[in-house]
């Protein structure tokens, strides 16, 4: 296990709701990265966050939006949710946003679907 | 933009034998690393092995190595005497930088099934 923990595993929303994913990133980790994965493809990079910020942002809607808490835990925050939002969603962990060669640590991901 | 194809969907291997995946990517930067993960049914991305675009010689690690061929711009995977418990979905990935981070920009994945 990588020691990143993500929360809720699994949950069920409808159309138009809101949703709020967590994730507590390896100890010593000061970098948190989300990733997007449908069913039957690769993972797609969300965003980054890098002391407290957001640091890179791939192809995503603002209705995206994440936080970064001074433990270096994160949120990935979804709003307004449609049914192509329901995926695999997986936070990675890392020492430093540039993070070399395969510091990436995933969790196990939350499993959302939207109704 | 980078951008990595994995041209089969999946595999089926009986225990013991070698398995090679795939994977052939498209880039223009003369620096770039390559990753290979793992990911169960459980879902977490388990890293595997690593190539650096300057690295001299294939990596390895344990079971798995990797067959850089730069010139074709190809980095495969080759498992060595699988087992059962390599049954999972495998992505080739490289890294990109994207504003002030880095981000992995992943293949569509091979599914592998290890027969006993």
């Amino acid at each position: 296990e990588t020691g990143v923990t993500q929360s809720p595993t699994h949950l069920i929303k409808t159309r138009g709701q809101q949703v709020t994913l967590r994730c507590s990133s390896q100890s010593g980790h000061n970098t948190v990265s989300w990733y997007q994965q449908a069913l039957g493809q690769g993972p797609q990079f969300i965003f980054q966050y890098y002391r407290e910020e957001e640091n890179g942002r791939g192809n995503f809607p603002p209705r995206f939006s994440g936080l970064q808490f001074p433990n270096y835990s994160s949120e990935l925050n979804v709003n307004a949710l449609e049914l192509d939002d329901s995926a695999l969603y997986l936070c990675a962990s890392s020492w430093g946003p540039r993070g070399g060669t395969g510091e990436l640590f995933f969790g196990e991901g939350s499993r959302l679907t939207v109704l | 933009a980078q951008k990595i194809t994995q041209t089969q969907p999946g595999m089926f291997v009986q225990e013991k034998e070698a398995v090679t995946l795939d994977c052939t990517y498209d880039t223009s930067d003369p620096s770039y690393g390559l990753f290979w993960y793992k990911q169960p049914s459980s879902g977490e991305m388990i890293f595997l092995i690593y190539q650096g675009s300057y690295d001299q010689q294939n990596a390895t690690e344990g079971r798995y190595s990797l067959n850089f061929q730069k010139a074709r711009k190809s980095a495969n995977l080759v498992i060595s005497a699988s087992q059962l418990g390599d049954s999972a979905m495998y992505f080739c990935a490289m890294r990109d930088r994207i504003q002030g981070a880095q981000k992995l920009v992943f293949g569509q994945g091979t599914r592998l099934t290890i027969n006993p």
